[in-house]
């Protein structure tokens, strides 16, 4: 199947700094890819959706100034968490899907925030 | 109320044993229903997915839709500790947007 990686896998920082998380599809194009946040023992909570070239479409409730996503290319799409605070702890889920995948959405195996 | 129900568990069973999981939901216009299984700090992964109504099985796993009481279910048969997990019920209805159930932690004790 389709591979998708994250990186990093963790990370600690400091409150009031930025923090990046990749998204790579590996070994397809990605036109769509998915940014999910979950917390311990809750369903994956969807943030945004991005298509490649296109500014993100992000779910009510989402902080677009906090939660700054870049699709630029069909293969990585960034997340950048600006200013964070101990809140914002949590475990970041990506995903990717693209034509040559179908409807599928094939998930990255997390980045682990924590915000000291 | 919630797109899509599902009972977090814990679940606990021995192995060998029969493990049913399950999922509600409500909209009607979903369509395509899937099953991920993730490990602790993993990613989920696909596990099977069904169109419509009916089953699908494969291998030790099998899902079932009833779209007229919007339930679905997956079923574990001789459950091994390897299958220890959490497990994501995921709906769709068309559109590329997911909806998640929140997860049922399995834990097959040898």
């Amino acid at each position: 199947g389709a591979v998708v990686s994250q990186h990093p896998s963790r990370v600690i920082c400091k409150s009031g700094t930025s923090v990046k998380i990749e998204c790579r599809s590996l070994d397809f194009q990605a036109t769509t890819m998915f940014w999910y946040r979950q917390f311990p023992k809750k369903s994956l909570m969807l943030m945004a959706t991005s298509n490649e070239g296109s500014k993100a479409t992000y779910e009510q409730g989402v902080e677009k100034d906090k939660f700054l996503i870049n699709h630029a290319s069909l293969t990585l799409s960034t997340l950048t968490v600006t200013s964070a605070h101990p809140e914002d702890s949590s475990f970041y889920i990506c995903s990717a899907g693209g034509t040559s995948v179908g409807w599928e959405q094939y998930f990255g195996p997390g980045t682990r925030l924590t915000v000291t | 109320q919630k797109e899509v129900e599902q009972d977090p568990g814990p679940l606990s069973v021995p192995e060998g044993a029969i493990v049913s999981l399950n999922c509600t939901y409500s909209n009607s216009a979903f369509q395509y229903f899937m099953w991920y299984r993730q490990y602790s700090r993993k990613g989920p992964e696909l596990l099977m997915y069904t169109y419509s109504s009916g089953n699908k099985e494969d291998g030790r796993f099998t899902a079932q839709v009833d779209k007229s009481s919007k339930y679905i279910s997956l079923f574990i048969r001789d459950s091994q500790p390897s299958d220890s997990a959490t497990y994501l019920c995921a709906m769709r209805w068309g559109g590329n947007q997911f909806y998640f159930g929140t997860g049922t932690s399995l834990t097959v004790i040898p």
